[in-house]
């Protein structure tokens, strides 16, 4: 079942902040963020495992709420390079990579 | 280091015929996992071969199917063409991948293929 991504789309102007979610009804192992510029390939961010564990990226930076059964990608002080979209994936304990539908960024001067 | 090389990269087929895509992972990768992306369906999950076994599947007909050489290239099949077929179909590798948590991976440009 696909992880539930929100928002679907959201516009920025440079230097704003953004929160993007992930949630799924099925119990996660672990979750893996991905963003795709426009008319390119999904390009890897980071891998979040089970246990609330919280990883940076320069401003870009994501949190593991095993609980909760989510994850949330922060960016911060966004840069126009920052537009494309993000895709949250998500395993329940195997290797079988789950994608959400995707949200789009937009960040704009 | 070379890329994901996926061929071709565009095609168009009509309905009812059969199409083979194919890609050439990372030097020394392993693992090769195939999604179809459209439009509001995000990326979803084909198949995944390691060491020429299919290790998982998604939720697709047994129209679409795939395989894995000995040299890591993989190819995957779509047989009886529809229209909802019409995509762009991703291919990615992986070095790290353990039994219980896919590595990074990287992905080719794709296959956009125009079912008509």
């Amino acid at each position: 079942q696909q992880p539930v991504q929100s928002p679907q789309a959201v516009i920025l102007r440079e230097g704003e902040d953004a929160v993007i979610n992930c949630s799924s009804s099925k119990a996660l192992y672990s979750v893996h963020w991905y963003r795709q510029k426009h008319g390119e390939a999904p390009v890897f961010l980071m891998i979040l495992l089970k246990g609330g564990e919280q990883k940076g990226h320069e401003k870009i930076s994501a949190s593991f709420n095993e609980k909760k059964q989510q994850s949330s990608l922060y960016l911060t002080a966004s840069q126009l390079s920052y537009s494309g979209t993000y895709f949250c994936g998500a395993t329940g304990g195997g290797n079988k990579l789950t994608f959400g539908t995707g949200t789009q960024l937009k960040v704009e001067l | 280091k070379a890329g994901v090389t996926q061929t071709p990269r565009y095609l168009i087929k009509t309905r009812g015929q059969q199409v083979t895509l194919s890609c050439s992972p990372i030097s020394g990768h392993r693992s090769v996992s195939w999604y179809q992306q459209t439009p509001g369906q995000g990326l979803q999950f084909l198949f995944e071969y390691f060491s020429e076994t299919q290790r998982n599947k998604g939720n697709f007909p047994g129209r679409f199917s795939g395989r894995q050489f000995s040299n890591s290239r993989s190819e995957m099949n779509v047989s009886t063409l529809e229209l909802g077929d019409s995509a762009l179909y991703l291919c990615a590798s992986s070095s790290l991948s353990t039994s219980t948590v896919p590595g990074e991976l990287f992905f080719g440009e794709g296959s956009r293929l125009t079912v008509l």
